[in-house]
């Protein structure tokens, strides 16, 4: 059964790095991995989306290493207004479905 | 300014009701998708639709029905058959099926049973 899995919840300061691993056991060998945020009472946003290795936009980097059965999110510098809920997603090796973690609920203290 | 447009923000139930959700997108995009969110367990599908006059189930569609009359629009029932409606539900679209690009998602409505 096709399972992507994040932690619940983490902690940070502002000013800090923050990194949020997901693993993708049994991803599509053709398939993106997608990173969204999401705040109270909004859908997800878009944050950043890669295949292998690593890509940086303006507000994040996606690191997946070459089996690509995890991947991982890095947040620089993040400030209060980056407290929100972040999703990772892939499709499953056997469906055409997209699959979304549970979330890892992430909150940046002053 | 394109995107995705669910109404009402806040829905409420009486039992035994049937309520319709709306979902309209002018992204002209092909493939759109209704999810449950529930707290603590992230996003689960409940229909999707690849293109016009198509619809699928996904994981959770028992107690819900879909339409796909028109390109734009994808509204979703909740019937009184569905025992446990309360929840936060998203629309969402991808200009194909299956697609490599991010979901577009509108903002929500919230469904409480009175």
């Amino acid at each position: 059964l096709a399972k992507t899995t994040q932690p619940i919840s983490m902690d940070s300061y502002e000013g800090q790095e923050v990194n949020i691993t997901c693993s993708h056991n049994n991803i599509a060998t053709n398939d993106y991995i997608t990173w969204y945020q999401q705040f109270p009472s909004q859908g997800p946003r878009f944050i950043i989306q890669g295949y292998k290795t690593k890509v940086t936009n303006e507000v994040a980097s996606l690191f997946i290493p070459a089996d690509r059965k995890s991947s991982t999110l890095s947040l620089p510098r993040v400030s209060l207004s980056d407290t929100a809920v972040y999703y990772c997603s892939s499709r499953s090796y056997n469906t055409d479905k997209l699959i979304f973690g549970t979330g890892t609920r992430l909150q940046v203290f002053p | 300014d394109g995107g995705i447009t669910q109404s009402p923000k806040y829905l409420f139930r009486k039992e035994g009701q049937n309520v319709t959700l709306s979902c309209e997108q002018n992204l002209n995009h092909d493939a759109m998708y209704w999810y449950r969110q529930d707290p603590g367990q992230g996003l689960r599908l409940i229909y999707y639709s690849q293109i016009v006059n198509d619809f699928q189930k996904g994981d959770i569609a028992e107690g819900y029905s879909v339409s796909r009359e028109k390109k734009e629009s994808f509204p979703l029932t909740v019937t009184s058959a569905q025992k446990n409606p309360t929840a936060f539900y998203l629309c969402a679209s991808t200009s194909d099926f299956p697609s490599n690009q991010p979901q577009h998602f509108g903002d929500g409505t919230r469904l409480s049973i009175l």
